[in-house]
């Protein structure tokens, strides 16, 4: 079956412009996440979506960084006016269950978007 | 605290070689949930094992096995033979019971020499 898929896979833009990056995660999985991984780091937890509940927004670095998640399924990550420390691979993860005891907690992961802020 | 550590940061080692990657990790939970990713140079991050704190029995799946000491705090994971399909970044994840969030390792990058 189809994969958490994303894109665009690369994007490049100028210091300054807001962008948007764009997740369709497994098709039935209730929970989302939104990574960051700098160059040469681990993952940075940016946010989590499960299923209709408020998202756990803990990990967005900044107000510029926003998420949403329409219909339970697709989402999008806004970074308003980019700065070039913003440049990273940012990475979605899609679970059957997020939070579950049980293996439907488990994460698959997009090939992730590579950003690069000018 | 929720921590994971992978101290190695990059290993290289002779094709056919048997190697181990450490994970150590700190919880305040007393039932967690660890992970190991594989994620080549396609980037793209695989999932390998998920295990339960509760549940220490060893895994082996072909050439991996995984070493899981509740007593260490450690998850190590040893590829047997290794293979040149096996050079990727390995990270080491931690859900605690209570939380949505999954903490990852820096990862550790394998080189696999042929």
């Amino acid at each position: 079956g189809a994969g958490v898929s994303q894109s665009p896979s690369n994007k490049v833009t100028e210091k300054g412009k807001d962008v948007e990056l764009r997740c369709d995660p497994i098709s039935g999985h209730t929970a989302l996440y939104w990574y960051r991984q700098s160059l040469g780091q681990g993952l940075e937890f940016l946010i989590y979506f499960q299923g209709n509940s408020a998202p756990d927004k803990s990990g967005l670095p900044s107000d510029r960084f926003s998420a949403e998640r329409t219909g339970g399924s697709v989402s999008t990550l806004t970074i308003q006016r980019t700065q070039q420390e913003d440049s990273a691979v940012y990475l979605c993860a899609s679970s059957l269950v997020g939070g579950a005891s049980g293996s439907t907690d488990t994460q698959y992961f997009g090939p992730g978007t590579r950003l690069t802020v000018l | 605290a929720q921590k994971v550590t992978q101290a190695q940061t990059e290993i290289s080692v002779v094709e056919k070689e048997d190697v181990t990657l450490d994970c150590v990790y700190e919880t305040r939970d007393t039932t967690y949930y660890l992970f190991w990713y594989k994620q080549p140079p396609s980037g793209e991050l695989v999932f390998l094992i998920r295990r339960n704190s509760f549940d220490e029995q060893n895994e082996i799946s072909g050439r991996y096995s995984w070493n899981f000491q509740k007593s260490t705090s450690s998850f190590n994971f040893t590829i047997t033979a290794s293979q040149v399909v096996d050079s990727a970044v390995y990270f080491c994840a931690l859900r605690g019971f209570t939380g949505n969030q999954f903490y990852f390792g820096t990862g550790t990058s394998l080189t696999v020499i042929p």
